[in-house]
């Protein structure tokens, strides 16, 4: 069964505390997305990364972090510095930057 | 500059009826454009997409769009909604020219009455 996870469905963050959401693909893609979804809003992109090894920032970057060391991985650390980071976190791929992006579930980050 | 706008950002339709959510774009050339559904606390599903091969596009449950080029338009429309049907729905470009960027429209939330 062909698609992208993420997890956790839910993710709970303590002040001054770094978290990491995961995303898996095993669609064989090469292009992969990180997204956030604030209510009333379109999703606005924090990075993204088209091949192994490499990754480049969106426009929100700030306070965030990824690696793509495998293909079929793309996670995402929301680190302290991100100072409002409740939000909907959605992850994507495609085979290139032209072609139609497939979405994970999202997760969804809380702050306690 | 490129831009997706979706001109409501709510829409009401009683089951039964059509359904018409609009978006217009900004671009200096063709993009390749798509409608996506998004139920609550779920990913993006894909309804459609446009890539210059025909105007009249045809998607998932009964949604199809039409691409006007000279109205720079690419509305979504449903002959006959659905109670399942009430989502959010988002526009995108992706623009491919100096560059590929995608760009989401606000979305419109469509509310669907018994």
């Amino acid at each position: 069964d062909g698609g992208i996870t993420q997890s956790p469905k839910y993710l709970f963050r303590k002040e001054g505390q770094n978290v990491t959401l995961s995303c898996e693909q095993n669609l064989n893609h090469d292009a992969m997305y990180w997204y956030r979804q604030d209510p009333g809003q379109g999703l606005r992109l924090i990075y993204y990364s088209q091949i192994v090894n490499d990754f480049q920032k969106g426009d929100i970057a700030e306070g965030y972090s990824v690696s793509r060391e495998k293909k079929e991985s793309f996670p995402l650390t929301v680190t302290s510095a991100q100072k409002n980071p409740t939000a909907f976190y959605l992850c994507a791929s495609s085979t290139d930057r032209r072609e139609t992006q497939y979405f994970g579930p999202g997760t969804r980050l809380l702050v306690l | 500059a490129q831009s997706v706008t979706q001109l409501d950002s709510h829409v009401s339709v009683s089951e039964g009826t059509p359904v018409l959510l609009r978006c217009n774009y900004s671009s200096s050339y063709s993009p390749s454009l798509f409608w996506y559904v998004q139920h609550p606390n779920k990913g993006l599903q894909l309804l459609l997409k446009y890539t210059s091969a025909a105007t009249l596009v045809k998607g998932i449950n009964g949604f199809e769009a039409e691409f006007k080029k000279s109205e720079t338009s690419f509305h979504l429309t449903k002959p006959s909604a659905h109670m399942s049907d009430a989502a959010e729905y988002f526009c995108v470009v992706i623009k491919n020219t100096g560059g590929f960027k995608t760009i989401f429209g606000a979305g419109t939330r469509l509310f669907v009455k018994a």
